[in-house]
């Protein structure tokens, strides 16, 4: 059973729109992260939130602990926005990773 | 910045094979993380340590092994590689719960 679960799966973006994007989690926990990969590259810790909403930069997070959901609201896109977002909790057993939303970003 | 360095980048071996992945991080984590990265099955945890000489079980760890033999240090060991364990694998560290994850730049194995 995959514990975190993120939509969409993926996204088309022409350069400037806004986006949403989705996690759901199947524990209760304010440990919530959210990460960016390009194909094949490392990741890259984008915001640490747990709990209410957090921004940085043209990112903002909200997370419902009670709702056991987080978004990313990625405002203004740019092409260089193109990627993987993966969201991930961290509990007992270690940060566990949901598979994604792969975000294209076309001009 | 904290730095989390994989080696090697790239490994070929064969079935039956032993190979050992390196991880390095210069911040003193206590945590550190070995995943593997699958289409189809995003990123899943192979094994885990709080510090030195500490491991823990994570979600997929038939075939393999781990040492944390410093604060510092964290191996992967495959010591009967399979064409299964084809993957690319990252490292991990971090000082604890809502701390920064540094992810090192993965290494890609390929076991024919």
């Amino acid at each position: 059973e995959q514990q975190v679960q993120q939509s969409p799966a993926s996204l088309v973006l022409q350069e400037a729109e806004n986006a949403e994007l989705q996690c759901s989690f199947s524990i209760f926990t304010n440990q919530v992260q959210w990460f960016y990969q390009r194909p094949g590259g490392r990741l890259v810790s984008l915001l640490y939130n747990p709990s209410g909403t957090k921004q940085s930069g043209r990112l903002t997070s909200t997370t419902v602990i009670k709702e056991r959901r987080s978004s990313l609201h990625i405002s203004s896109s740019q092409i260089t926005d193109s990627g993987t977002y993966l969201c991930a909790i961290d509990y007992a057993q270690g940060l566990t990773f949901g598979l994604g939303t792969r975000v294209s970003v076309f001009p | 910045e904290a730095a989390v360095t994989q080696s090697p980048r790239n490994k070929v071996t064969v079935t039956g094979g032993n190979v050992t992945l390196s991880c390095r991080q210069t911040n003193s984590h206590n945590y550190m993380y070995w995943y593997r990265q699958d289409t189809g099955h995003g990123l899943r945890l192979i094994h885990y340590s709080y510090g030195a000489g500490n491991l823990q079980i994570g979600d997929v760890p038939d075939g393999y092994k781990a040492t944390r033999t410093t604060q510092e240090d964290f191996f992967l060991l495959l010591e009967l590689a399979s064409p299964s364990q084809t993957s690319l694998y990252f490292c991990a560290s971090h000082q604890g719960a809502g701390t920064e994850v540094f992810f090192g730049k993965g290494t890609r194995l390929t076991v024919v």
